[in-house]
């Protein structure tokens, strides 16, 4: 079966750094995504890799290895309005997406 | 500039009652359209999606159905609600290009089926 694994909650303080891990188990593979989601809201497109390696977008970083089928996002100089859900995505070789339950984050003063 | 409208933000229906959930794409032809549902805990899980007019496919198989009537108007129905179809649902539409097909999601809508 196909398996997106995320830790289902992570707590961090303002202004430190946090790596959120995806692992996976998919039928192939055509790219991850990062979504966020923040609370009674839709998600909101944040990252994609298809190669290994490290890709920067300001304060947020997505970083891929294929061989482990594994990928984190880093959040760094975190704030407040960071406090979200963190989706992790798989598009597997039929080009269908596989979506990970999740990871809360709280961020604390 | 695209946009998805969708509607309503939350409803709240009894059981066995129909439903109608519609979602709107403006500033764009031909998209890609999905309905998602997302339970608590638990990944999103498509329900639909239509490449184009009258075009659906459905991944999972339940009590409801989707219709594509014009190309940028996607709807969601039920002809009976069950418990188990309480939870958020997502429209959404999407663009391939340099980042693959992201998504471009809704706002939602909260189902609660009492």
């Amino acid at each position: 079966g196909q398996n997106i694994d995320q830790p289902t909650e992570m707590t961090a303080t303002e202004g430190a750094i946090v790596q959120i891990n995806c692992t996976y188990q998919t039928s192939g593979f055509n790219g991850l995504f990062w979504y966020q989601q923040h609370a009674g809201e839709a998600p909101t497109f944040l990252s994609y890799n298809v190669l290994d390696g490290l890709e920067e977008k300001g304060r947020f970083s997505s970083f891929l290895s294929r061989s482990k089928g594994y990928s984190y996002l880093l959040l760094k100089e975190l704030q407040m309005k960071d406090s979200a859900s963190y989706l992790c995505a798989v598009m597997d070789s039929n080009y269908q997406l596989i979506w990970g339950a999740g990871t809360k984050l709280i961020i604390k003063p | 500039s695209q946009t998805i409208h969708q509607w309503p933000a939350t409803l709240v229906q009894p059981v066995g009652s129909p439903l109608s959930l519609e979602c709107t794409v403006e500033g764009t032809s031909n998209p890609n359209l999905y309905w998602y549902r997302q339970a608590a805990g638990r990944g999103l899980q498509l329900l639909f999606y239509s490449v184009g007019i009258g075009q659906i496919s459905s991944e999972v198989p339940q009590n409801l159905s989707a219709s594509r009537p014009q190309d940028r108007q996607f709807i969601l129905s039920s002809k009976k609600l069950l418990l188990s179809d309480s939870g958020f649902y997502l429209c959404a539409w999407s663009v391939l290009g340099p980042e693959n097909e992201k998504l471009f999601f809704g706002s939602g809508t909260q189902l609660s089926v009492l």
